[in-house]
C-alpha cells in the first residue's frame, strides 16, 4: 500500500471543475511541502503540472491548481476540456532520501 | 531543448541482469538530479532510485541490494544496472529529471522525461 492515497477514477463535464485528492497515511508528510501532481496520457510519459503542493512550471495552464490541508494534498482542474481525460499521480518526498507515487486516479471528462 | 532518452530494455530471465541507458542532452547530468522511475503494465508510477548531483544514491526499498544507479559523465549519461532481476520488476522504466528553475533544482519534482524503456521478467 502506498504512502499516498488517491481515489482511484474521478469524472467531471466540460468546463466544469474537479479535485483529486491526495491523502498521505504517514503522518510526517503533513509537515512537508513536497507534493507534486502529474498527467499521464495513455502511451506517453508522465508530465509535471504542480511541484511544491501550488507551484506551475512554466507552460503549464493556470486551470490546474495545488492546494494542501493537513496531510491531504489535493489537485483542481478548472474549466475542463477534453484533453484533460487521462490519469494523475501525486507525489511527495518521504524522507531517508526516498519518494513515492500515489495510486493514480483516472479522470473522465464526460 | 532538454532531452532524456532511456534505452537496454528487454527479455530477461528470472534471476538475470540488465542494465538501462539514460542519455542526457540539453542538461549536464552531474549538475542535475535525475530518477528512476518505473510502471509495471496497467500499474501505477513507482519510483525507484536517485542520483543527486553531488553523486549520492538512493533506492527504493524493492530494489534496495539489486539494483545500482550510476553514471558516466564523459558521455552525460546515467545508468541503472539491474540484477537478481524478478517478474514484479517488469515495467517500462523512465528517467527523469529533477526540476530546475531560477531558484535552485528540487530533486523530488520531475519536470523531464524519457520515453520509456520495457524491461520484461519472464521464463
Amino acid at each position: 500500500q502506498s504512502a499516498l492515497t488517491q481515489p482511484p477514477s474521478a469524472s467531471g463535464s466540460l468546463g466544469q471543475s474537479v479535485t483529486i485528492s491526495c491523502t498521505a497515511t504517514i503522518s510526517d508528510l503533513g509537515d512537508y511541502n513536497f507534493f507534486s501532481w502529474y498527467q499521464q496520457h495513455p502511451g506517453k510519459a508522465p508530465k509535471l503540472l504542480i511541484y511544491e503542493v501550488t507551484k506551475r512550471p512554466s507552460g503549464v495552464p493556470d486551470r490546474f491548481s495545488g492546494s494542501k490541508s493537513g496531510t491531504t494534498a489535493s489537485l483542481t482542474v478548472s474549466g475542463l476540456q477534453a484533453e484533460d481525460e487521462g490519469d494523475y499521480y501525486c507525489s511527495s518526498y518521504i524522507g531517508n532520501n526516498k519518494g513515492v507515487f500515489g495510486g493514480g486516479t483516472k479522470l473522465t471528462v464526460l | 531543448e532538454v532531452h532524456l532518452v532511456e534505452s537496454g530494455g528487454g527479455l530477461v530471465q528470472p534471476g538475470g541482469s540488465l542494465r538501462l541507458s539514460c542519455a542526457a542532452s540539453g542538461l549536464t547530468i552531474n549538475t542535475n538530479y535525475i530518477s528512476w522511475v518505473r510502471q509495471a503494465p496497467g500499474k501505477g508510477l513507482e519510483w525507484v532510485s536517485i542520483m543527486y548531483s553531488g553523486g549520492g544514491t538512493f533506492y527504493a526499498d524493492s530494489v534496495q541490494g539489486r539494483f545500482t544507479i550510476s553514471r558516466d559523465n564523459s558521455k552525460n549519461t546515467l545508468y541503472l544496472q539491474m540484477d537478481s532481476l524478478k517478474p514484479d520488476d517488469t515495467a517500462v522504466y523512465y528517467c527523469a529529471r529533477g526540476h530546475c528553475s531560477d531558484k535552485g533544482c528540487y530533486p523530488w519534482y520531475f519536470d523531464t522525461w524519457g520515453q520509456g524503456t520495457l524491461v520484461t521478467v519472464s521464463s
